[in-house]
């Protein structure tokens, strides 16, 4: 089992530019999670999805969109990129809500 | 709202040491409480938990206990390894929620 996987690893983006961070589990988990990670404050939810067809807001979700393409695939949009969108992005996974979450390994983005 | 406060790092020790980190949380009743840890270049990982008060998790040679009369989850290891170097998150959830409340992390060092 891969686990959960996220593409690409790193991106750099200008100002206004958008992009797609993409996010699959192996594990028939029913839901997932977008967090972002900055310097000094631990990961903070972006959105998240209890189920396949549903997706809610978590604590930071204004400038991005989320998709749950069916229930091993869970992406994560930015429609017109902001410096500070600057972060490191961590898709997680867990059987249902009650249960610990996997972290995929992250994907790194810069927006100059 | 509900926060997680951690010690500031990064934390240097040398192999053998004893380490703590501390972790305290304000939060209204009784969350479970979580401690992650993210390897150089990895996701975060599950490293142990506690449910309710009084409960001790462990795992890898850490423990924690939870102490509700001082809104504590400290983090200990008896001995470090330089393959214990990483940074440690703590975190909280409610029970009836599936949102992860984490602290801004501490980075610990371990020199051989």
């Amino acid at each position: 089992n891969a686990g959960v996987t996220q593409t690409p690893k790193f991106q750099v983006l200008k100002t206004g530019q958008s992009m797609t961070l993409q996010c699959a589990q192996d594990m028939n988990h029913n839901s997932m999670y977008w967090y972002r990670q900055d310097p000094g404050m631990g990961l903070r939810l972006i959105y998240y999805s209890a189920s396949e067809g549903t997706t809610d807001k978590g604590e930071v979700p204004n400038g991005y969109n989320v998709s749950r393409l069916n229930k091993r695939e869970f992406s994560l949009r930015l429609e017109s990129a902001a410096p500070s969108q600057t972060s490191v992005y961590f898709c997680a996974s867990g059987r249902d809500w009650e249960n610990e979450q996997f972290f995929g390994p992250g994907t790194r983005l810069t927006v100059l | 709202g509900d926060s997680v406060t951690q010690m500031e790092g990064p934390v240097t020790l040398s192999e053998e040491a004893f380490l703590t980190i501390n972790c305290t949380y304000t939060a209204t009743g009784y969350p479970s409480l979580f401690w992650y840890v993210q390897y150089p270049g990895e996701g975060l990982q599950l490293l142990l938990k506690a449910t309710k008060a009084d409960d001790k998790g462990s795992n890898k040679g850490f423990e924690a206990t939870y102490r509700k009369e001082t809104t504590s989850f400290h983090l200990e290891k008896g001995s470090v390894q330089v393959s214990d170097s990483a940074v440690y998150f703590c975190a909280l959830r409610w029970a009836a929620g599936n949102k992860l409340t984490f602290g801004g992390g501490t980075r610990v060092l371990v020199k051989p």
